[in-house]
């Protein structure tokens, strides 16, 4: 496999559920993000992780929980959603630390909260 | 408010003839701008970019053009394809390099054979 992969590509959840969404990097890249696409909205970025490190978190609720165990794996672990968080998660990868260099995206996990 | 703003939602142009996306920003200190392409059910993937010391940058069909005194970037795609129909992401990054990157809403590109 190669580049950004995210499974799974569809999931369905209840408020009540708990799941997690995962992203492999098979690029040797260094920094690991989450970014949330809602309905016309902008990309928004969730987390960064630098070399496992968290570098950033943006004002996310606490109902989203981010993993990095290693640099080529993220997950995302998801607890008593909202509907209103029903949206396509992406992961992307880069190289030369968080926030450097050309973003490489996963074809992203698209959820829907009911 | 946003930083990055792609002020139409979509366009249509017919094939063969030339697209034009543009982006406005509102932060000078803006100095690296990309775009990103994104087909349905795919994520997002680096198009073409351009450094503010510049005021165009070219790769094959695609030409971005920057007007630092108007905060505004256009993508040209010449001539337009029907498998350029895709939603184009405007984005701008910051001088520091550890900065993320800030993305517009996107354009829907349609291109009409």
């Amino acid at each position: 496999e190669t580049g950004v992969t995210q499974t799974p590509r569809h999931l369905v959840m209840g408020m009540t559920n708990k799941k997690s969404l995962k992203c492999e990097q098979h690029l040797g890249h260094n920094a690991m993000y989450w970014y949330k696409q809602s309905a016309k909205k902008p990309l928004e970025l969730m987390f960064v992780y630098s070399l496992e490190e968290r570098v950033e978190n943006n004002s996310v609720p606490s109902r989203f929980s981010p993993e990095c165990p290693n640099s080529s794996h993220l997950f995302l672990h998801l607890h008593t959603l909202q509907p209103e968080d029903s949206a396509l998660y992406l992961c992307a990868s880069s190289q030369g630390g968080a926030n450097t260099g050309e973003l490489f995206f996963g074809e992203g996990s698209r959820l829907t909260v009911l | 408010d946003q930083q990055v703003k792609q002020n139409s939602p979509s366009l249509s142009v017919q094939e063969g003839r030339i697209s034009i996306l543009n982006c406005d920003y509102t932060n000078s200190m803006f100095d690296y701008f990309l775009w990103y392409k994104k087909y349905p059910a795919e994520g997002p993937t680096f198009l073409i970019s351009i450094s503010s010391i510049k005021d165009k940058n070219e790769d094959g069909r695609f030409t971005v053009f920057l007007n630092k005194s108007a905060k505004h970037l256009s993508l040209h795609i010449v001539p337009s394809q029907p498998g350029d129909s895709a939603v184009y992401f405007c984005a701008a990054t910051l001088p520091s390099g550890n900065t993320p990157l800030v993305f517009g809403k996107g354009t829907r590109l349609s291109v009409i054979a």
